[in-house]
């Protein structure tokens, strides 16, 4: 079966720090990847998606950058952090074909202080 | 580009009452796909029931079903029987077949099970 792993749960960081945040996916190749941000008490918007390795659509401008090392490995980065960048932070996968359902990871609450 | 609207932020009902949650969305494409998810207290994203636009026939899973009508690009979602645990944020996706596969939010309801 196929599961999705996203660290770290929590993370708490200075203004202009450096983020990285890892999600990876077992028991499927070739996914498509997801990184979608929730702020608090609202809607998920998506940051970044990839349909494979190297591969990266971004959906927003913003502060944040996106990477696919490995098939099943997607990266969300920032080389410094703003205030703004707070969020709970949710990847997700698809599988072609017929990849019309995403399955999302537990999630990644990030406070930027 | 397409937009998910959902109208009700808060929703509250009794324990074993029946209760729908509104979600309308705007898009020009003919063939689509729309989705309900909950998102618990855990925040975990979980699928609820997912429709396919070419379908008449609405889709129904256990004590979830919802009312489709495209025409009127409305999705929305009845649960039966409510149950404490249904108590979570659930929100309307919509997702277009053509191009990049990605699901649009909306904003979300919070519905509260109370006993």
């Amino acid at each position: 079966s196929q599961t999705i792993h996203q660290w770290p749960a929590t993370l708490v960081q200075p203004v202009g720090s450096p983020l990285s945040l890892e999600c990876t996916v077992e028991g499927t190749s070739n996914p498509n990847l997801y990184w979608y941000r929730q702020a608090a008490g609202r809607g998920l918007q998506l940051l970044f998606y990839s349909v494979g390795i190297g591969q990266i659509s971004s959906e927003v401008p913003q502060n944040l950058s996106a990477s696919r090392p490995q098939d099943r490995q997607f990266i969300l980065s920032s080389k410094k952090l703003l205030l703004s960048d707070s969020g709970f932070y949710l990847c997700a996968w698809s599988r072609l074909p017929g990849a019309n359902v995403l399955t999302f990871g537990a999630g990644s609450r990030l406070t930027v202080l | 580009a397409q937009t998910v609207t959902q109208s009700q932020p808060e929703m509250s009902v009794q324990e074993a009452e029946t209760v729908t949650l509104s979600c309308t969305y705007d898009t020009s494409e003919n063939n689509y796909y729309l989705f309900w998810y909950k998102q618990p207290p855990s925040r975990q994203m979980i699928l609820v029931i997912r429709q396919e636009a070419y379908k008449q026939q609405n889709a129904t899973e256990n004590r979830f079903s919802v009312n489709f009508q495209k025409a009127a690009k409305s999705f929305s979602l009845k649960i039966s029987d409510s149950q404490l645990g249904d108590t979570a944020m659930y929100f309307c996706a919509f997702m277009q077949i053509q191009g990049a596969q990605k699901l649009v939010f909306g904003q979300g309801t919070r519905l509260t099970i109370n006993p």
